[in-house]
């Protein structure tokens, strides 16, 4: 069955460092949808990814879309407190059902 | 102001009740979705529904049960036959799926 593992489970920077995630698949994706959930809250998406090659940015953040369309990552530049949280990757399997990825916890202290 | 509610925010019962949490929406999306997380934990699917009076098992549909007999309301009930129930529940909609989900502020359920 398909299955997609996101790297690293969690992540300690300091502020002003680069922060990246990434999602692995082993079977080709349709297309990704990237999604922040902050402490306590609950997720809000990002971005969503559809074409092989595709790159996205949004001010500091910047979404990748492997040639294969196997892979998938997120990139900040010079994180900031409000990075904070965690990053699911989700992707569409069967009967067009969205799972979410293990997610990325990032943490950013001064 | 459009969105997804949930209520309430946090919710004790005992063990062996049924208990029901709320999730309504005024996005006029046909998709409604049912996760569970657990502290530290990803996303499981419980149950979603593509269109009203129809719905369908996610990964976890056990000891879970919902309904969809509005647009716009999509409650579960946790009932007694779900052994561990304490959990963050997340309700989500969507215009249709697998389009972008919004979701609503969560509902954390500890059973004592």
């Amino acid at each position: 069955g398909q299955q997609v593992m996101q790297i690293p489970q969690y992540q300690h920077v300091q502020e002003g460092e680069d922060f990246t995630t990434y999602c692995n698949s082993s079977t080709t994706l349709s297309n990704i949808q990237w999604y922040k959930q902050r402490p306590g809250g609950h997720p809000v998406f990002l971005i969503q990814l559809v074409k092989s090659g595709e790159v996205k940015k949004q001010k500091r953040l910047t979404f990748q879309f492997g040639e294969a369309k196997k892979n998938s990552s997120l990139h900040i530049t010079a994180t900031q407190t409000t990075d904070v949280g965690t990053y699911f990757c989700t992707y569409t399997g069967t009967a067009s059902k969205l799972t979410f990825g293990t997610g990325t916890r990032l943490q950013v202290t001064l | 102001d459009g969105g997804i509610t949930q209520s309430p925010k946090y919710l004790f019962r005992k063990e062996g009740q049924n208990v029901t949490l709320s999730c309504e929406q005024n996005l006029n999306h046909d998709a409604m979705y049912w996760y569970r997380q657990d502290p530290g934990q990803g996303l499981r699917l419980i149950y979603y529904s593509q269109i009203v009076n129809d719905f369908q098992k996610g990964d976890i549909a056990e000891g879970y049960s919902v309904s969809r007999e509005k647009k716009e309301s999509f409650p579960l009930t946790v009932t007694s036959a779900q052994k561990n129930p304490t959990a963050f529940y997340l309700c989500a909609s969507s215009i249709k799926p697998p389009d972008t989900q919004y979701f609503g502020p969560g509902t954390r359920l500890t059973v004592l």
